[in-house]
């Protein structure tokens, strides 16, 4: 079984100044690892992934992340963000395909960042 | 990339009716579609999975007499919440993986369901 922590519930930030919304996971097998964002009264649009391979990737929208395996992190950065980021960011985690039957997403409870103009 | 149609956005409905939502990968088949629940201001909650062409596989403490699933397609799923009440006012959301890929989900945009 795998869990995702998100410390932060709200994250408030000036236009234009830096962010980084933190993840934790825990996991017993080896994981994959997902950023998603949501807007308001809508579905989950997927930001980025971590499959593997380079620990630095980069999603949609100037975001990226960086997996750090032995501090069990997925933190979620961007150098400048704009009023549109203003949305609810969840961290997920899911088993990888080594470890089938462990393929389901496990949500943190979300941060919402909030830009100020 | 790949889109998750899900209807309808919205139904208000009275206490004791049910209710269809649809499920539809447009561009891709689905083996498997997900069910989520999510309250204000949490996370999604995961109800159930959902297999193409087999029965639904329902997380603890989800009624399956409650919330009925049917995959009957590769591209669409549905939720039916039946006898709906007050307390089942949420948003739901649905996701579908590719037949080619087991790893990413795709997310529709979600149905508000509120029961008077």
């Amino acid at each position: 079984a795998q869990s995702v922590t998100q410390l932060d519930s709200q994250v408030p930030v000036f236009e234009e100044a830096p962010v980084e919304l933190r993840c934790n996971y825990s996991s017993s097998v080896s994981v994959y690892l997902f950023w998603y964002v949501q807007y308001p009264n809508q579905g989950l649009q997927l930001l980025l992934k971590y499959l593997s391979g380079s620990t630095l990737v980069k999603g949609i929208n100037g975001f990226e992340a960086e997996f750090n395996k032995s501090q069990t992190s997925f933190h979620l950065r961007k150098p400048s963000v704009h009023i549109s980021d203003t949305a609810e960011y969840f961290c997920a985690v899911s088993g990888s395909i080594s470890n089938f039957g462990n393929e389901k997403l496990t949500f943190g409870t979300g941060t919402r960042l909030t830009i100020i103009p | 990339g790949a889109v998750v149609s899900q209807h309808p956005s919205r139904v208000i409905c009275k206490s004791g009716t049910s209710v269809k939502i649809e499920c539809r990968s447009l561009d891709f088949q689905a083996t498997t579609m997900f069910w989520y629940r999510q309250f204000p201001k949490q996370s999604l909650m995961l109800m159930a999975t959902s297999n193409e062409g087999s029965k639904a596989t329902y997380e603890q403490g989800v009624e399956k007499d409650k919330f009925l699933i049917n995959h009957a397609s590769l591209t669409l799923s549905t939720l039916t919440v039946t006898s709906a009440h007050p307390e089942d006012s949420s948003f739901y959301i649905c996701s579908a993986r590719s037949t080619g890929g087991r790893v990413i989900q795709y997310f529709g945009a979600g149905t508000r369901l509120s029961v008077l």
